[in-house]
């Protein structure tokens, strides 16, 4: 049974850091084909794809983003850690850690997030 | 890279039949055959409906389904039940990420 949960802050101030940090247990991220991702909703909006991280330690991210946003993994946690520098009221939203699933070997591509974890609400706000 | 563009809302009676259009370009939607379609209902986490474009995950009713067309895909759901009323994304691949829909809400008559 694969099940994921995100943990961090709920409050975080204009200008800081967040550290976000999902586990998640079923699955091993040392296994070939594995992947998480994150995904972010402020309220009562869309779902907006943040980044991805491989088994193998390759890493996507949103370019609109990409220049705020580290991903990392500690497999023998069995966690993976997204980092987002100078946070902004507007990046208040729920941020969801999902598992990336079938795995196409020939492209390198997930065919979608299968499993999320509850979702966190981060608020930015002085 | 855009959001994907989804019509704000969609309604039907029990028992008809509705479909979700969702319009990209030939980057994403047109260019790869990832386009996945999440169904989420208040309060809650995002559920996978259809992956690669036509593909329903194991448990997944079959009155979901999936196509493409050139760089529109669409989610059809038939037989429209009330606990279909959600909102609802699609998503696709796009040049080493991915991209989200802007979301529609189903509502049931």
């Amino acid at each position: 049974q694969i099940t994921l949960k995100e943990s961090g802050p709920t409050l975080v101030k204009p200008t800081q850091t967040l550290t976000l940090t999902c586990t998640f247990s079923g699955f091993s991220l040392s296994t070939s084909g594995v992947g998480v991702g994150w995904i972010r909703q402020p309220p009562g909006k869309a779902l907006e794809w943040l980044a991805l991280i491989y088994w193998n330690d390759d890493k996507r991210y949103s370019p609109s983003l990409k220049s705020r946003l580290t991903i990392t993994k500690d497999t023998s946690k069995n966690q993976v850690v997204l980092t987002m520098t100078n946070m902004d009221p507007v990046d208040t939203a729920t941020y969801y850690c999902a598992h990336a699933t079938y795995y196409d070997i020939l492209t390198g591509y997930y065919g979608g997030f299968g499993y999320w974890g509850q979702g966190t609400l981060v608020t930015v706000s002085s | 890279q855009s959001a994907l563009t989804q019509p704000a809302s969609v309604s039907g009676s029990p028992g008809q039949s509705i479909t979700i259009s969702c319009t990209g370009t030939s980057s994403d939607v047109g260019g790869y055959n990832y386009v996945s379609w999440y169904q989420q209902h208040p309060g809650k986490a995002p559920k996978l409906m259809i992956y690669e474009v036509s593909n329903r995950p194991s448990g997944v009713s079959n009155r979901f389904s999936g196509s493409k067309s050139g760089n529109t895909a669409s989610l059809t759901i038939s037989g429209l039940q009330a606990e279909d009323e959600a909102d609802y994304y699609c998503s696709s691949y796009t040049s080493s990420s991915y991209v989200f829909g802007t979301g529609t809400k189903v509502t049931v008559l």
